[in-house]
């Protein structure tokens, strides 16, 4: 089976331009997350659905960020006007059921804002 | 709110010697604990988890975790590591009733021949 899919694993880009990152859960997954991961701050979470709906959008850094999930298999995180101080490696990650669910991580979105 | 402390961000050890990553939660209501391994490049993948029952653990790749409640402790260990183990760990929780699954700041463990 495929696991989750990041699209794509790497972007340079120049300060004020929009980046869009993408992200395709597991066929079945019923909650998919945002996490953003940099030196300094760790692992964060952004962003997370359950049934495409949003739930907790509390760590989105401001309004430049915004995430979608229009259906179950598929979901974006947008950044608008880019920033550097954006750049990290950024995750989706997805599950099925409750707590007890474990997260299936795609393998990174990597972004550069010059 | 919940919050993980992972006490060493760095340990380096040597082949084929025990290793123990030390991980301390807060929190007010129930969790489960959880240590997820990323190699370089790569996503997080789980190692194992504590969701009920024996306090000890096992994993996969030899490693097991003890949770102690008392202590509101979740140490990863592992009796004899190999190079392969080289990786960062981190430990997470998450309350029983769902909600966010918190990271601590992970654990860089560097095996060396």
């Amino acid at each position: 089976d495929a696991g989750v899919i990041q699209s794509p694993r790497h972007e340079v880009t120049e300060m004020g331009q929009e980046v869009t990152l993408r992200c395709k859960p597991i066929s079945g997954h019923d909650y998919l997350f945002w996490y953003r991961q940099t030196m300094m701050r760790g692992l964060e979470l952004l962003i997370y659905f359950n049934n495409n709906v949003p739930i907790d959008d509390s760590g989105m850094p401001e309004d430049r960020f915004s995430a979608k999930m229009p259906n179950a298999s598929f979901s974006t995180l947008k950044i608008q006007p880019s920033e550097p101080r954006d750049s990290a490696v950024y995750f989706c990650a997805s599950s099925f059921g409750q707590a007890t669910g474990e997260l299936f991580f795609g393998e990174g979105s990597r972004l550069t804002v010059l | 709110a919940q919050s993980v402390t992972q006490l060493d961000s760095q340990v380096p050890v040597f082949e084929e010697a025990p290793v123990e990553l030390r991980c301390n939660y807060s929190s007010s209501v129930s969790v489960y604990l959880f240590w997820y391994v990323q190699y370089p490049n790569q996503g997080l993948q789980l190692l194992l988890k504590y969701l009920s029952g024996s306090t000890l653990v096992k994993g996969i790749n030899g490693f097991e975790a003890e949770f102690n409640k008392s202590q509101t402790s979740f140490h990863l260990r592992k009796p004899s590591v190999h190079i392969s183990d080289t990786a960062e760990y981190f430990c997470a929780v998450r309350p029983t009733s769902y909600g966010k699954l918190t990271f601590g700041q992970g654990t860089i463990l560097t095996v060396h021949p």
